[in-house]
């Protein structure tokens, strides 16, 4: 199973909006809409963001948001803050109980 | 509060065997698959396989059959993953994760341990 793919990285200014990808194939991301996304400061475990590609667990601002489109699902930070400085991955479900995770993406806040 | 806490940080030499604990409170450990994913330095996140702690039932990566065991001891809500003939490959931060959904396994982990650094060197 290979990894999915994002962005090494990716920048914006304070409130801007940006928008990472995650590319997989029509056996995972494509097939499923199981696909989640971590937020990952430096130093500590991952944080979960979002579940079933668009879901939003409580306590997770609604400036996180994601989607989907064929292959190739999205995460997107709108009112971009100092604190969303940090590393995102996107995970989906690979069928057969699997799971994969993207390479990472490290997001510079300017 | 719900809550994952790891055991600390191991060294081991090439081809040992090393076993991380991760201890659940907070909730009933037997509702929820526990999953292991790992994270070498200055890499990304590997998944590893879950276990099913009601039942014991587990499913591994591809990568790591034949060398992990993950199992669970319902009288101390406690997850194990053993990990045998260690190489400097594997030394990598190694975390558990609770899946979100109650009674089976869904897409997505809400709840993570701390890490256990396992550092493999001769």
């Amino acid at each position: 199973q290979s990894a999915l793919t994002q962005p090494a990285s990716v920048s914006g200014s304070p409130g801007q909006s940006i928008t990472i990808s995650c590319t997989g194939t029509s056996s995972d991301v494509g097939f499923y809409n199981l696909v989640s996304w971590y937020q990952q400061h430096p130093g500590t475990a991952p944080k979960f963001m979002i579940y079933e590609v668009n879901k939003r667990p409580s306590g997770v601002s609604n400036r996180f948001s994601g989607s989907k489109s064929g292959n190739t699902a999205s995460l997107t930070i709108s009112g971009l803050q100092a604190e969303d400085e940090a590393d995102y991955y996107c995970c989906s479900y690979a069928g057969s109980s699997t799971f994969v995770f993207g390479g990472g993406t490290k997001l510079t806040v300017l | 509060q719900v809550q994952l806490v790891q055991s600390g940080a191991e060294v081991k030499k090439p081809g040992a065997s090393v076993k991380v604990s991760c201890k659940a409170s907070g909730y009933t450990f037997t509702g929820h698959y526990m999953h292991w994913v790992r994270q070498a330095p200055g890499q990304g996140l590997e998944w590893m396989g879950w276990i099913n702690p009601n039942s014991g039932d587990t499913k591994y990566a591809q990568n790591f059959q034949g060398r992990v065991t993950m199992t669970g001891d319902t009288s101390n809500s406690t997850a194990y993953m053993e990990l045998s003939r260690l190489t400097s490959d594997d030394t990598a931060v190694y975390y558990c994760a609770r899946d979100r959904r109650w009674g089976s396994s869904s897409d997505a982990f809400d709840i993570w341990g701390q890490g256990t650094m396992v550092t493999v060197s001769s």
